[in-house]
């Protein structure tokens, strides 16, 4: 079945560091692929995503490549800030009809002044 | 446009009691699914409703069921409740086309003792 592997945390950075969460995924067809932020006590909000191979979905600074042959989608952005604090979640849809959403654990990012 | 809600934000259970767990669909939006997500993992798929009809559903036990109403509005309810059931449940609703971006409320606590 489907699968989505993402980096394990938690992540410690300085504030204006260079941010890499890697993303790796098994899936038969063409997933689109999503990434997923969790702030505190809150639902998941959706950061960015891309619909098929070389697309790259952006959104407040951040970035990820949809790469088929590498099957992965790491999530980048070039300088942190505090208020990036949160769990991050790399997630795939099979769009076979139901796009239902297959889930990796979660990255905590935590970002010190 | 409202976004998506649920309700109650927290709830506490006893083992083999019974809970109901509501969900407001954004407006516009006639499908809507639900997901479980213990503590520190990602969330897992339980089940979709559109148009008032199951449409997926992962590989969660029959004790969980749910309702879609004709406003688009949801239920997930959950019979003889366990321990591994607490966790936070999340809904999330889309308009319904393929690739459809999901958007998630924030979620039900939910703890059972």
């Amino acid at each position: 079945g489907d699968s989505v592997t993402q980096m394990e945390g938690p992540v410690t950075l300085s504030e204006e560091a260079f941010l890499t969460i890697n993303c790796t995924y098994t899936a038969t067809g063409y997933p689109s692929l999503f990434w997923y932020v969790q702030y505190p006590g809150e639902g998941l909000q959706l950061l960015l995503k891309a619909t098929k191979a070389d697309d790259k979905g952006s959104n407040k600074g951040f970035e990820a490549t949809y790469r088929k042959e590498t099957t992965s989608f790491h999530l980048e952005k070039g300088s942190v800030q505090v208020s990036d604090s949160a769990v991050y979640f790399c997630a795939l849809s099979d769009n076979f009809g139901n796009e239902k959403l297959t889930f990796g654990t979660g990255t905590r990012l935590t970002i010190i002044p | 446009e409202t976004g998506v809600t649920q309700s109650p934000t927290h709830l506490i259970k006893t083992r083999g009691q019974q809970v109901t767990l509501r969900c407001s669909s954004q407006s516009g939006h006639n499908t809507v699914s639900w997901y479980q997500q213990a503590l520190g993992q990602g969330p897992q798929f339980i089940f979709q409703y559109y148009r008032e009809e199951e449409n997926g559903r992962g590989n969660f036990p029959p004790r969980f069921s749910g309702l879609q109403f004709p406003n688009y509005s949801s239920e997930l309810n959950v019979n003889a409740l366990e321990l591994d059931d607490s966790a936070l449940y999340l809904c999330a609703s889309r308009a319904g086309g393929v690739s459809d971006t999901q958007y998630f409320g924030p979620g039900t606590r939910l703890t059972v003792l």
